[in-house]
């Protein structure tokens, strides 16, 4: 699985729409990147996940680049339950019996 | 609510002793994930069971083991604890074996050593 790059920490103001990167250079062509958060000592959430298109669901949209090397979560409007890790992973979507990779995420504080 | 069920919510334990956390998943999904996260690490594979059967293992530790029954509920065995098995515990399941890719988390079971 492709190696992601996320930065350690980011700030956004409540109301506010939150922009999470993720590097993803080395992706390959059948791979998809997924987006989970964990808010503090829960079970990791699903939020979304995308190929090549950009992908919009009732959480957040997904914005991958043309090249793939690259995207960004967006969370439209943050509110304050939105503070969490937020892990950008990418792995090949189904085939052999392999689990998530969680790399260290960012932790995004919603600020009031 | 992930639909995804763990007991006990806390445990604790001595060292030395053996302990049994437990996984409902949810209704029809056939896989089972277990993770661990310790104290400011992060989620941690440590094996997958696929209707019944072990599908992949990850660093789990010899004194660790699980196993997934009939009727697709799991149990994560831990003995001969040590302090630094304190840690959060995770289990999460999907529909299938191969991807997990919507993979739905309990809520953790947190073990305490002392």
């Amino acid at each position: 699985d492709a190696k992601t790059t996320q930065p350690t920490s980011m700030d956004c103001a409540e109301g506010r729409a939150a922009n999470l990167p993720c590097n993803h250079s080395t992706i390959s062509g059948n791979e998809y990147v997924y987006w989970y958060r964990q808010i503090h000592s829960q079970g990791p959430q699903y939020i979304i996940h995308g190929l090549k298109n950009n992908e919009t669901n009732e959480m957040a949209s997904l914005i991958i680049t043309e090249d793939r090397k690259s995207s960004t979560l967006i969370l439209p409007h943050a509110t304050l339950r939105d503070t969490a890790v937020y892990y950008c992973i990418v792995r090949v979507f189904s085939g052999s019996a392999r689990q998530l990779t969680f790399g260290s995420g960012t932790q995004l504080t919603v600020l009031p | 609510d992930s639909g995804v069920t763990q007991t006990p919510k806390h445990l604790i334990t001595a060292t030395g002793q053996r302990v049994t956390l437990r996984c409902s998943p949810r209704s029809g999904d056939l896989s089972v994930y277990w993770y661990q996260q310790s104290l400011d690490q992060g989620l941690q594979f440590l094996i997958q069971y696929y209707n019944g059967e072990e599908r992949a293992k990850g660093n789990i530790l010899e004194r660790f083991s699980a196993q997934q029954f009939p009727d697709l509920h799991s149990e994560l065995n831990l003995s001969s604890l040590e302090l630094g098995d304190s840690a959060l515990y995770f289990c999460a399941s999907s529909v299938g074996g191969g991807s997990g890719t919507e993979a739905f988390f309990g809520q953790g079971t947190r073990l305490t050593v002392v």
